[in-house]
């Protein structure tokens, strides 16, 4: 079965600083990994996605994340946060190519501090 | 570009009572999946509709059902409602069937059982 962890419930970092959320998933195959954006009060946005191909995937709102099979992780990072990335962030992993079920974690806060 | 769109934006409603929420997909689209998000179980996948068909079902009871329109909307129904079916009910859009897909998410539904 698939699985998704996300070890971190809370981060807190300075804006300027530089972020990394890590995420590590459970999967039999080829993962399709996501990691998406929640404001409170609002649904998901979808920051960026792991299909396949290069390992470094670009994704909007400067952000970045890795795909490192040997680890099983998929870690977000942002070189310098800004307040307005204050969020909940969680990780992804999606079906197989018949299968649109995703598994999510539990979640990362991000708070900001100015 | 329209995106996801789900009515109501809220609702509140009695136990015992049922409930059918509705979500429009991106024009396009043709795959909508349903998630339930709550404090306790975090976003778990509820089921998928394609091409008015459901391909997939999240562990859920009996009381939840849904289906889909020839034009790719898509209802969820929650029947005898409880107070744990307090939750956010989100609806995702995809233009295909299978993870290989991205998905949109809308805003979602906030239910309230009293």
């Amino acid at each position: 079965a698939q699985s998704v962890t996300q070890p971190d419930i809370h981060i807190t970092v300075s804006e300027g600083a530089s972020l990394e959320l890590r995420c590590n998933y459970s999967y039999g195959a080829t993962p399709y990994l996501f990691w998406y954006v929640q404001s409170p009060g609002q649904g998901l946005q979808l920051l960026l996605k792991y299909f396949s191909g290069d390992t470094l995937v670009q994704g909007i709102k400067g952000f970045e994340a890795e795909f490192k099979r040997s680890q099983s992780s998929f870690n977000l990072r942002k070189p310098s946060v800004h307040w307005s990335d204050a969020a909940e962030y969680f990780c992804a992993v999606g079906g197989s190519r018949t299968a649109s079920k995703l598994t999510f974690g539990t979640g990362t806060r991000l708070q900001v501090t100015l | 570009k329209a995106g996801v769109t789900q009515t109501p934006r809220y609702l509140i409603k009695t136990r015992g009572q049922q409930v059918t929420l509705s979500c429009s997909p991106i024009s396009g689209h043709r795959s909508v999946s349903w998630y339930q998000q709550t404090p306790g179980q975090g976003l778990q996948f509820l089921f998928e509709y394609f091409s008015e068909t459901q391909r997939n079902k999240g562990n859920f009871p009996g009381r939840f059902s849904g289906r889909q329109f020839s034009n790719s909307r898509s209802e969820m129904n929650v029947s005898t409602l409880e107070l744990g079916d307090s939750a956010l009910y989100l609806c995702a859009s995809s233009t295909g069937q299978g993870g290989g897909y991205g998905y949109t998410f809308g805003s979602g539904t906030r239910l309230t059982v009293v």
